[in-house]
């Protein structure tokens, strides 16, 4: 069994602050974790993807994230906010399940 | 490369409509196929997935279907439309045994009035 839990729904942030959405995931097997993002009416879109080969995971647009298996957790982090940030991001888990689990979603809102 | 594409971009159909919503994969062969429904601010919910030409595994009861006509070609279909079908649809696929990673195309709005 596996399951994803996103621990904010929105998350408010000035341009030029650093930027943290939360992840905690359950799973049987050792996951595969990933972040994605979804810009308004637009596909998601990878940022970065867990396996195993290193804790700090470094992804697209200066976003990075963090495994801690003692926490079960995948924060994202990325050290300043730019405007075009502002989107919905998803936490994936995918362990020995065959179908992903995907958390309910961040939103992340930039004021400038 | 691989790319994904969906068709239409947008659609508003009315009820008891019927619909055809098409994915199409590119630079790949035997793909994972699936498609996901988002409703007006909530997550994903996996409606549909495919291992195969001809097979596919329904998440949840609805008046959708899909099919897989081709390796990489899969289909959303419904013979009447309800309002609840609103909302914004995504195909995406992985490759199996090579990565576990999901690419999702572009999407399809779809409004049902």
């Amino acid at each position: 069994a596996q399951s994803v839990t996103q621990l904010d729904s929105h998350v408010s942030v000035s341009e030029g602050t650093p930027v943290l959405l939360r992840c905690n995931y359950s799973s049987s097997y050792s996951p595969s974790l990933f972040w994605y993002v979804q810009h308004p009416n637009k596909g998601l879109q990878l940022l970065l993807k867990y396996t195993s080969a290193a804790t700090l995971v470094k992804g697209i647009n200066g976003f990075e994230a963090e495994f801690k298996k003692s926490e079960t957790s995948f924060h994202l982090t990325k050290p300043s906010a730019h405007m075009s940030d502002a989107a919905e991001y998803f936490c994936v888990v995918r362990g020995g399940s065959y179908i992903p689990t995907f958390g309910r979603g961040t939103s992340l809102i930039v004021h400038p | 490369s691989q790319t994904i594409h969906q068709w239409p971009a947008t659609l508003v159909q009315p009820v008891g409509s019927p619909l055809s919503l098409e994915c199409t994969v590119e630079g790949t062969s035997n793909p994972n196929l699936y498609w996901y429904r988002q409703a007006a601010g909530r997550g994903l919910q996996l409606l549909f997935y495919s291992v195969g030409i001809g097979q596919i595994s329904s998440e949840v009861p609805q008046n959708l279907s899909a099919s897989r006509p081709q390796d990489r070609q899969f289909i959303l279909s419904s013979k009447k439309l309800l309002l609840s079908d609103s909302g914004f649809y995504l195909c995406a696929f992985d490759r199996p045994v090579i990565t576990d990673t999901q690419y999702f195309g572009p999407g399809t709005r779809l409004t049902v009035l």
